[in-house]
């Protein structure tokens, strides 16, 4: 799977959108990315994925570049409850015999 | 999704005890995946376990410390035998098997203080 590159720690404002980058410049043509979350003594939770189109769901959005060697992950109006280790991964989907590898994440704060 | 219910979810232990971690899933599946968290650590793969087969093991991680069970597609078990304060961890299952290309789903986690 390719290797990914995210900010250490990132901070936003309650109830502003929370911009979180990923690098994944070594990407291959068939690899998803995907993102996950993991609030503190939780098991990791699933956001998102997506392979080239941007992606909307309940929680967030998943802008992804075209050249696919970036993307982002935005969580459009973030609340107290947001604040988690966001991890960005990618790997091909629906292969079932594969894990998932877990870099070191984001650290998300968002503040009163 | 699949829903894990994974026991205990924390525990202390002396050293040179064993725990034993039990991950039951609602749904059957084919591949689970036991991971481990150290304190302020990302997550990392111990290993996979397919129901009928041995285990497969990540590089650092050996049968003798972290036995695996895996008796039916709805249940797993990690042991962390022989416990050292080093062995302080959460430990994760994980399954595959949600559909929709969603990736894994992870139990809560297990607390082991060792002292």
């Amino acid at each position: 799977d390719a290797k990914t590159t995210q900010p250490t720690s990132m901070d936003c404002a309650e109830g502003r959108a929370a911009n979180l980058p990923c690098n994944h410049s070594t990407i291959s043509g068939n690899e998803y990315v995907y993102w996950y979350r993991q609030i503190h003594s939780q098991g990791p939770q699933y956001i998102i994925h997506g392979l080239k189109n941007n992606e909307t769901n309940e929680m967030a959005s998943l802008i992804i570049t075209e050249d696919r060697k970036s993307s982002t992950l935005i969580l459009p109006h973030a609340t107290l409850r947001d604040t988690a280790v966001y991890y960005c991964i990618v790997r091909v989907a629906n292969n079932y015999g594969q894990n998932f590898v877990f870099g070191p994440g984001t650290r998300l704060s968002v503040l009163p | 999704s699949a829903v894990i219910s994974q026991k205990p979810s924390r525990d202390i232990c002396q050293r040179g005890t064993s725990l034993t971690i039990q991950c039951q899933v609602d749904s059957q599946v084919t591949m689970m995946f036991w991971y481990r968290q150290q304190p302020g650590q990302s997550l990392t793969l111990i290993a996979t376990a397919n129901q009928g087969s041995e285990a497969t093991y990540e590089s650092g991680f050996v049968i003798d410390k972290f036995p695996i069970s895996r008796p039916n597609l709805t249940f797993s078990t990690l042991t962390v035998s022989n416990l050292s304060p080093e062995d302080s961890s959460i430990y994760l299952c994980s399954v595959d098997g949600t559909g929709l290309g969603r990736g894994y789903t992870f139990g809560s986690g297990t607390r082991l203080t060792v002292v």
